[in-house]
């Protein structure tokens, strides 16, 4: 049983340019969470899909986007990037709309030069 | 609007040691509170996870109890092992449809 899969591992980015991540949640699960990570820090919410709509968003601005298909995997994209989106992005997946137990995948470093 | 912490930041302790984490959250109406290990670059592995309605979870040596009252919870690891050397973070979801609120996480290190 395949867990939570993301790619890539690591991708290097130059400022104002786009990143494309993607996510493959847990065999079973229907919704899809986002996180970035800043070194140190814990994870912030950025928003969830879950019957390919965005459901709910944290405090992100307009510059990050997502997007989930059918098969339940979704992208993150994020345009214009900053220095400052330098991050871990952490993809969850869970059963079923509702507070309910969130599996990680292994995370992208995106690092914007 | 809820808010995580976690004491201490940083933990060092020798190999056998017994040892307890803290998890603080200022909204007591949350949903479910569930404990995390983070290795150095890698992912969240969830650990236990409590429901409101319960009082604490058990796994091996780990042992989580929830508070609600007091807005507190504790993440118990029994006879510690260099392994356990992690960052621990909690997160706490409040009601149905609320994102996950993230602790800041303690950093663990077990001296063999």
């Amino acid at each position: 049983d395949a867990g939570v899969t993301q790619s890539p591992t690591h991708l290097i980015k130059t400022r104002g340019q786009q990143v494309t991540l993607r996510c493959s949640p847990k065999s079973g699960h229907d919704t899809v969470s986002w996180y970035q990570q800043a070194l140190g820090q814990g994870p912030q919410f950025i928003f969830q899909y879950y019957e390919e709509e965005e459901r709910q968003r944290g405090n992100f601005p307009d510059r990050f986007s997502g997007h989930q298909f059918p098969n339940y995997s979704s992208e993150l994209n994020v345009n214009a990037l900053l220095l400052g989106d330098s991050a871990l992005y952490l993809c969850a997946s869970s059963a079923g709309w509702g507070p309910n137990e969130q599996y990680f995948g292994p995370g992208t470093r995106l690092t914007v030069t | 609007k809820q808010e995580v912490t976690q004491i201490p930041a940083a933990l060092s302790v020798p190999e056998g040691e017994n040892l307890v984490l803290n998890c603080s959250f200022t909204d007591s109406a949350i949903y479910n509170l569930q404990w995390f290990r983070q290795d150095p670059g890698k992912g969240l592995t969830s650990l236990l996870l409590i429901q409101s309605s319960q009082r604490e979870q058990t796994s091996g040596r780990l042992n989580a109890s929830l508070d609600k009252s007091s807005g507190r919870s504790t993440l118990y690891i029994a006879a510690s092992q260099p392994g356990d050397s992690a960052t621990y973070l909690c997160a706490a979801l409040k009601t149905s449809y609320d994102k996950v609120i993230f602790g800041p996480g303690t950093s663990l290190s077990v001296i063999p």
